[in-house]
């Protein structure tokens, strides 16, 4: 069974923390996404990698960085977490070289206040 | 990159009614188009999706046009049902920067349905 997890469903911050969100799958899969989703806005990608040590900005990556130093796991890290980052935190991952499928399996999410 | 557009935001709909989500994308050269659901506090799951060689595919209730020429797909569900209540998001897989994609996948904004019994 496809597994994604994330290792909080919520958390508080202040702000200027630093915080860690964890994503973890089991299915050997390449790529893994950070999302986050805001009302009316949909998933908008923060980062993703394509394969270990790799990684690319997605559509807004100013405030994050990542980390991938092994295949299963994907780190997002926000440097100096703020208020405007107050948001819910998904983690997904795909298997590029499905040839009937690029889906993405979704993890639970993290739902992050930055107070 | 890409960018896609969704529409409408929120749709209400009688029980036993069909519903039409649709999305508009930009980059012609996308060719994998999926529709996710998000049941309420869920995380999203894909319940069809098609590629750019086909112009239709049904699932039991729930089937997605594609018309490359206009480059808009959409969603249909007939005899709709409570439990079809949900956030439905699009999503196209373009290419980024490098020209390659990675299986990367934009997503529209998101339509709220909900189906009144």
């Amino acid at each position: 069974d496809v597994k994604v997890t994330q290792s909080s469903r919520y958390l508080v911050k202040r702000t200027g923390e630093k915080v860690f969100l964890e994503c973890v799958q089991d299915m050997d899969h390449e790529n893994m996404f950070w999302y986050r989703q805001d009302p009316g806005l949909g998933l908008r990608l923060i980062y993703f990698s394509y394969d270990v040590k790799m990684k690319e900005k997605g559509d807004i990556p100013e405030g994050y960085s990542v980390s991938r130093e092994k295949k299963e796991r994907f780190s997002l890290i926000l440097e100096s977490a703020s208020t405007n980052q107050t948001s819910m935190y998904l983690c997904a991952s795909s298997n590029p070289f499905g040839f009937t499928s690029y889906e993405q399996y979704f993890g639970p999410g993290t739902r992050l206040t930055v107070t | 990159g890409e960018n896609v557009e969704q529409h409408p935001s929120t749709l209400s709909v009688q029980e036993g009614d069909s519903a039409v989500i649709k999305c508009t994308y930009s980059d012609s050269a996308s060719n994998y188009f999926p529709w996710y659901k998000q049941e309420l506090g869920k995380r999203p799951q894909l319940i069809i999706d098609i590629r750019s060689n086909v112009g239709e595919k049904k699932d039991q209730r729930i089937a997605v046009t594609l018309n490359k020429t206009a480059k808009h797909f959409s969603l249909h569900i007939t005899e709709t049902q409570p439990e079809d209540s949900a956030v439905y998001f699009c999503a196209a897989k373009g290419r980024n920067a490098g020209g390659t994609s990675y299986g990367k996948l934009t997503f529209g904004q998101g339509t709220i349905l909900t189906v009144h019994p």
